[in-house]
């Protein structure tokens, strides 16, 4: 079945970039049914929705995060990506990424998610 | 746009009913058809349990119900098990296909 795994540097520093790849099993990324979605939990604390991507480039961001978040798309590789620049240690959280079902506004299948900390 | 409101915790005891609300707006829960929950256990991903407000997925119990009325959505929890212990949380569609995610709410079986 479709399985999603985040990889990526679980440290960053104050003001660097943080970039995360999402790695799709078991199903085709370029999928005229589905978006692939980011969202973060910080800790202790609900979860934010940050942006997502069609398999044709076509994105859509998080207003209040869209100043400093690129999201992309690899089909070859079957993956989508996240930067979020200039971080700070109020972008530590816990990231996921997710199948968005288009159209309908839902996530179907997460990944696990992987521990960003920003810190010096 | 702002975070869905829902309750810090609920609580029941096994055999009881429970329900969750969210609040949102009329620009988000209220306009639209498209509110989800999620079950998420400490330390694991969350799980899809509700969609387009009352749809349940395949394979998830039926003691699991989604309702709105205006700018409240509600899940609801009947024949509450210890397993059902886990953080609810509510999404909706705000339109210009953005989404906003309730903070959470945290479920006790007492």
């Amino acid at each position: 079945q479709l399985q999603l795994q985040e990889s990526g540097p679980g440290l960053v520093k104050p003001s660097q970039t943080l970039s995360l790849t999402c790695s799709v099993s078991g199903g085709s990324i370029s999928s005229i049914l589905y978006y692939w979605g980011w969202i973060r939990q910080p800790p202790g604390k609900g979860l934010e929705y940050i942006g997502s991507i069609f398999y044709s480039g076509s994105t859509y961001y998080n207003p209040s995060l869209e100043s400093r978040i690129t999201v992309s798309v690899d089909r070859s590789k079957n993956q989508f990506s996240l930067k979020l620049n200039s971080v700070t240690a109020a972008d530590t959280a816990i990231y996921y990424c997710a199948r968005l079902v288009y159209s309908f506004y839902y996530f179907d299948v997460w990944g696990k998610g992987t521990t960003v900390t920003v810190s010096s | 746009q702002s975070a869905l409101t829902q309750p810090a915790s609920v609580s029941g005891s096994p055999g009881q009913s429970i329900t969750i609300s969210c609040t949102g707006t009329t620009t988000d829960v209220g306009a639209y058809e498209y509110v989800s929950w999620y079950q998420q256990y400490p330390g694991k991903a969350p799980k899809l349990i509700i969609y387009e407000d009352v749809k349940r997925p395949s394979g998830v119990s039926n003691r699991f119900s989604g309702s709105k009325s205006g700018n409240t959505a509600s899940l609801t929890i009947s024949g509450l098990q210890t397993e059902d212990e886990a953080d609810y949380s509510c999404c909706s569609y705000a339109g210009s296909s953005n989404l906003v995610f309730g903070g959470g709410t945290k479920l006790t079986v007492l």
